[in-house]
């Protein structure tokens, strides 16, 4: 079975400064994507980003981005000029891609704060 | 439009009380899924609802019953809840046909059963 880890309970950044929140996962699938979700105080879960495992690049969002290294099974997520309105629980999660309705996991969460 | 649509946003419940957690999506399609989220934790999967065939958490208690009235619908029913199940319950859906399927979800009921 696969596992997320999210190593970094909470986090903290300065406005307009950069964050990185860690993941990393444990698979024997060669193929499968990787997500991180944000959920604001207002509970909604919104998607942040996506990544294919056959993709070597790197997705990008705007300011976030990821750092995908699958050697490593490692997927972390670079938050630039970061804003108050960033400040959320961010989930990694990895689904396997053999059926459209195989189920999320998810990494127990990182709590970002952003200081004004 | 990714918007997926929960209704109550907020339920309260006595334990034999019956209720129903409604949820509704209009992008086509064709997978639904709920999920709980305890407080602090990530969201654990009870239910997935793809081409009118229904997959179970064999860990969710019969107390929960789930409806796919329609494609676009997925109603959650409860009866005789215990305090545990105070939680936020969210709901999902995803395309269902593809590879890259992705997850969108709506903004959740917060259940309080007393």
């Amino acid at each position: 079975a696969q596992t997320v880890t999210q190593s970094q309970p909470e986090m903290s950044v300065q406005e307009a400064e950069t964050v990185t929140l860690s993941c990393t996962y444990d698979t024997s699938e060669s193929d499968y994507y990787l997500f991180w979700y944000k959920q604001p105080p207002s509970r909604q879960m919104i998607l942040v980003i996506r990544q294919e495992a056959y993709k070597q690049q790197n997705a990008t969002e705007n300011r976030f981005s990821v750092n995908f290294q699958k050697a490593a099974k490692s997927f972390s997520l670079k938050i630039s000029d970061s804003q108050l309105g960033d400040a959320a629980m961010y989930f990694c999660a990895y689904r396997s891609p053999y059926s459209g309705n195989t189920p999320l996991v998810f990494g127990k969460g990182t709590r970002l704060s952003v200081i004004a | 439009d990714t918007e997926v649509t929960q209704t109550p946003k907020h339920l309260v419940m006595g334990m034999t009380n019956k209720k129903s957690l409604k949820c509704e999506q209009h992008m086509g399609h064709r997978a639904m899924y709920w999920y709980k989220q305890k407080a602090k934790k990530p969201p654990e999967l009870m239910f997935v609802y793809s081409y009118e065939k229904l997959s179970i958490n064999e860990s969710v208690p019969s107390r929960f019953s789930p409806e796919c009235p329609n494609s676009s619908l997925l109603n959650l029913h409860l009866h005789a809840l215990q305090p545990e199940d105070s939680a936020l319950y969210l709901c999902a859906s995803s395309q269902g046909w593809t590879d890259s399927d992705t997850q969108y979800f709506g903004p959740g009921t917060r259940l309080t059963v007393l």
